[in-house]
């Protein structure tokens, strides 16, 4: 079946430090990508996406390339501030069948510190 | 105004209680969903709707159930709470689409079952 694994957590960051944040997936056919991130007491927002292979997902200053060969999505910033401190979840979805779910890998709690 | 509404966002009851909590949406999309998020666990699927008229188990329904009122609104019960149902639940909207058409999240009901 279809499956996320994202780095485990949490990654503490000073500001201004370069943030990648690892994302593989298993999945049939060729699944659409996303990153979402959750700020605390807040829900889940789209940070950016990708729909087909090496599309490049970008917002923010935030960046992903869709690999199709290494089966991987990972996130990027070069130079992270206090204020992306959150929990980012990479997620797909497949195209084709009956239920178009997001499957969610488990999130990584990022901190940032001034 | 938030686009997808969750009541209430906080909810502490007993074992043994039914509980009902509350998602609407002015997004005007046919597609809801319902999460639960746990610690180390990501977002796991409850139930999903693609119509009034369409109503789909995820992979935990145990122990819930759901009911499509309107286009706008998609409520979840908990029949007879349980301890192990305490978590924070998620609303979540879509286009029907393509699989690059991602969910839109409300902000949560923290719900904690003593």
């Amino acid at each position: 079946g279809n499956s996320v694994t994202q780095m485990e957590g949490p990654v503490t960051l000073s500001e201004e430090a370069f943030l990648t944040i690892n994302c593989t997936y298993t999945a049939t056919g060729y699944p659409s990508l996303f990153w979402y991130v959750q700020y605390p007491g807040e829900g889940l927002q789209l940070l950016l996406k990708a729909t087909k292979a090496d599309d490049k997902g970008s917002n923010k200053g935030f960046e992903a390339t869709y690999r199709k060969e290494t089966t991987s999505f990972h996130l990027e910033k070069g130079s992270v501030q206090v204020s992306d401190s959150a929990v980012y979840f990479c997620a797909l979805r497949s195209y084709g069948g009956a239920t178009n779910k997001l499957i969610f890998g488990t999130g990584t709690l990022l901190a940032v510190q001034p | 105004d938030a686009d997808v509404t969750q009541t209430p966002r906080n909810r502490i009851t007993k074992t043994g209680k039914r509980i009902m909590l509350e998602c609407s949406q002015t997004k005007g999309h046919d597609r809801m969903y319902w999460y639960r998020q746990d610690p180390g666990l990501g977002l796991r699927l409850i139930y999903y709707s693609f119509d009034v008229k369409d109503i789909n188990k995820g992979e935990i329904s145990d122990g819930y159930s759901v009911s499509r009122q309107a286009q706008a609104k998609f409520s979840l019960s908990l029949e007879s709470a349980i301890p192990n149902q305490t978590a924070l639940y998620f609303c979540a909207t879509s286009e029907t689409g393509t699989a690059g058409q991602p969910q839109h999240f409300g902000d949560g009901t923290r719900l904690s079952i003593l």
